[in-house]
């Protein structure tokens, strides 16, 4: 069964770094695409990032694009969200994500983690 | 790509048909594949989405068939055949055609009359 368990989520202030973490298990993490989508609590949902089944590739919304990095360790099956220069509107709930395509890039999301919150607030 | 979705909300009674409309701003259709990058999840609450349909059209392995979508090119419908008391939720369509971003639509809010 697919578990994504994402962690580090917390309140820090405008301007903060934060990195969070995603802990994958269940299936070949090493072949597959991973995405971080975000939702303001009560609203829609915002694609963030992706990178790539061997990390090479990655990509952003043009909302965190220069203060988020994606990365990924394939020895230990995790994927993290490095963020900087964070805001108010940064505050959301951060899903990790599994691409349903097998070693490429489909772009839709077949397994998503609980989330975790992430509050930027002085 | 912009995705709308039509209404935000729809209240509709129980074995009723449920029909939720989405828009894309340009073709989501690869003639090169025959295939509409476009993707339903559904969220309940406290839940993350969850995957429905994909390619418009496919279901999702374990997705109980009174769901089913529609569409090509730039207008798709996600129809409940039949809706069931565990169907009140949120969904979202998605679209995955060619770069990043890949969008969502601003969702609609599915309950019972």
């Amino acid at each position: 069964e697919v578990q994504l368990v994402e962690s580090g989520g917390a309140v820090v202030q405008p301007g903060a770094s934060l990195r969070i973490s995603c802990a994958a298990s269940g299936f070949s993490f090493e072949d597959y695409t991973m995405h971080w989508v975000r939702q303001v609590p009560g609203k829609g949902l915002e694609w963030v990032s992706l990178i790539n089944w061997d990390g090479e590739d990655t990509y952003y919304a043009d909302s965190v694009k220069g203060r988020f990095t994606v990365s990924r360790d394939n020895s230990r099956n995790f994927v993290y969200l490095q963020m900087s220069s964070l805001r108010a509107e940064d505050t959301a709930f951060y899903y990790c994500a599994k691409d349903r395509g097998y070693t490429s890039s489909w772009c839709f999301f077949d397994s998503w983690g609980q989330g975790t919150l992430v509050t930027v607030s002085s | 790509i912009v995705m709308t979705q039509s209404p935000d909300s729809l209240a509709v009674s129980l074995g009723e048909r449920a029909t939720i409309n989405c828009k894309s701003s340009r073709s989501v259709f690869y003639g090169s594949n025959n295939k509409n990058y476009l993707a339903w999840y559904q969220q309940k609450p406290g839940q993350p989405p969850k995957l429905l349909i994909y390619w418009a059209s496919t279901r999702e392995s374990g997705v109980p068939d009174r769901f089913s979508g529609s569409g090509s090119g730039t207008d798709f419908t996600l129809t409940i055949s039949s809706l069931q008391a565990e169907d009140v939720a949120i969904y979202y369509c998605q679209q995955y055609y060619s770069t990043p971003p890949y969008t969502f639509g601003q969702g609609t809010r599915l309950e019972i009359k």
